[in-house]
């Protein structure tokens, strides 16, 4: 049962222009939202992140939405940069206030690729 | 501030054989999660560490253990390897009781032939 799905494996972008990354989740208890960045060979990067109380966050060139009705969640980029290159994760988590245990649920990733 | 660390970087090892693997969480942080990656997939949660004990597992089978030590460093242990255990597999180190972002290590590739 995969319980956040990201159906996009690759997304492909001009430099400059916007990166729209989505993710969708089943499990209603998940309140909390994270998007990691992995290059290889590396470990996963924590970018942004989301509580389930607020519908949008903004970091620099980075905004994740939030819409809890649809169970939808994305990342967006702008503007891209070809240094973005890289597979983006969506990962929940069941927070409750900060006193659960904090096991992250990922997605299968999307590869982007932003071009010169 | 050195971030989590994890030991080796790549091993192989035949079928049958038993592994251990290594993490050094990141200064301050006092829980410790272990994940699978498989090629192509997301990371796969396997369990979780706080207080020297095991607080949280994921659906793996118990050939998969663990240990936490009173430094908060922690390893994996997996016992009569099988191919599909062949994966990155990443340590996350935390604080217990915080809506943080979890910080990951660079991970442990693990080769089984």
């Amino acid at each position: 049962d995969q319980q956040v799905k990201q159906n996009s494996p690759s997304l492909s972008v001009q430099e400059g222009r916007i990166s729209i990354l989505n993710c969708d989740y089943t499990n209603s208890m998940f309140d909390y939202f994270l998007w990691y960045k992995k290059y290889p060979a590396e470990g996963p990067t924590f970018l942004i992140s989301i509580s389930s109380i607020k519908d949008k966050n903004e970091d620099g060139r980075f905004t994740v939405f939030l819409n809890k009705s649809a169970k939808h969640l994305s990342l967006h980029i702008v503007p891209s940069q070809p240094g973005d290159s890289a597979v983006y994760f969506c990962a929940a988590k069941v927070d409750a206030g900060g006193t659960s245990y904090g096991k992250l649920t990922f997605g299968q990733g999307t590869i982007l690729t932003v071009h010169p | 501030d050195a971030g989590v660390t994890q030991s080796p970087t790549h091993l192989i090892k035949t079928r049958g054989q038993q592994v251990t693997l290594r993490c050094s969480p990141k200064s301050g942080h006092d829980t410790v999660s272990w994940y699978q990656q498989a090629l192509g997939q997301g990371p796969q949660f396997i369990f979780q560490y706080y207080e020297e004990e095991e607080r949280q597992r994921g659906n793996f089978p118990d050939r998969f253990s663990g240990h936490q030590f009173p430094n908060y460093s922690s390893e994996l242990n997996v016992n009569a390897l099988l191919l599909g255990d062949s994966a990155l597999y990443l340590c996350a180190s935390s604080l217990a009781g915080r809506a943080t972002e979890a910080f990951f290590g660079q991970g442990t590739r693990l080769t089984v032939v």
